[in-house]
């Protein structure tokens, strides 16, 4: 069955930087699009990026755009959200997430549980 | 960009009784590319209905998704105790490539 664990959440100061990791198994990983969808405490679903198939095209939320960059390793299953320059408001838990296509025009039929990050001082 | 609308924000509602949540886009939907998901606290989101009107692999026949351009409904026919959570629907046509509804509770009356 297909499975999406995330790791690298954490606490870390205001501007610092971290990176998230989601690997993937039971599915040709390479072949399907890839999501960050993050949740605020309490709050609703925020879509942060996507990347395509081959990582040939990505797409950032304009509240991450210039801060944040999506990549993967289809060689190790592997999806990262680098975070530079971090805020409190990106305080959320990060879920991965299966586009159900190559590309990033599609809905998200597998999620992974989450990682928390909470950015304090 | 789409901006989605969700209503209402809270639904109480006992078992066995019929649910309609409502969502509708700032402008039409491609294609109908219109998700909705299921979430319930310390959970992540799982599918129920894409394209609108399809359901997801393993969901009971008591979801069901309708609409097309900027008009789109969930309904639950009976409400089963584990129904209780909140639903986000969710647009994949336009760029950027996904945005999500705010969300309504469906909560116990």
């Amino acid at each position: 069955q297909v499975q999406l664990v995330e790791s690298g959440g954490g606490v870390v100061q205001p501007g610092r930087a971290l990176r998230l990791s989601c690997v993937a198994s039971g599915l040709t990983f390479s072949n399907y699009g890839m999501h960050w969808v993050r949740q605020a405490p309490g709050k609703g679903l925020e879509w942060v990026a996507v990347i395509w198939y081959d990582g040939s095209n990505k797409y950032y939320a304009d509240s991450v755009q210039g801060r944040f960059t999506i990549s993967r390793d289809n060689s190790k299953n592997t999806l990262y959200l680098q975070m530079n320059s971090l805020r409190a408001e990106d305080t959320a838990v990060y879920y991965c997430a299966r586009a159900s296509g190559s590309s990033g025009w599609y809905y998200s039929d597998y999620w992974g549980q989450g990682t928390l990050v909470a950015v304090s001082s | 960009e789409i901006v989605l609308t969700q209503s209402p924000g809270t639904l109480s509602l006992s078992p066995g009784e019929r649910a309609t949540l409502s969502c509708r886009a700032s402008q039409s939907v491609t294609s109908s590319y219109l998700a909705w998901y299921q979430q319930k606290p310390g959970q992540a989101p799982r599918l129920l209905v894409y394209d609108a009107s399809s359901r997801a692999t393993g969901i009971p026949d008591r979801f069901s998704g309708s609409g097309s351009g900027t008009d789109f409904t969930l309904t639950i026919t009976r409400l089963e105790p584990e129904d209780f959570a909140v639903y986000y629907c969710q647009q994949y046509g336009t760029s950027p490539p996904v945005t999500f509804g705010p969300g309504t509770k469906v909560d116990i009356k």
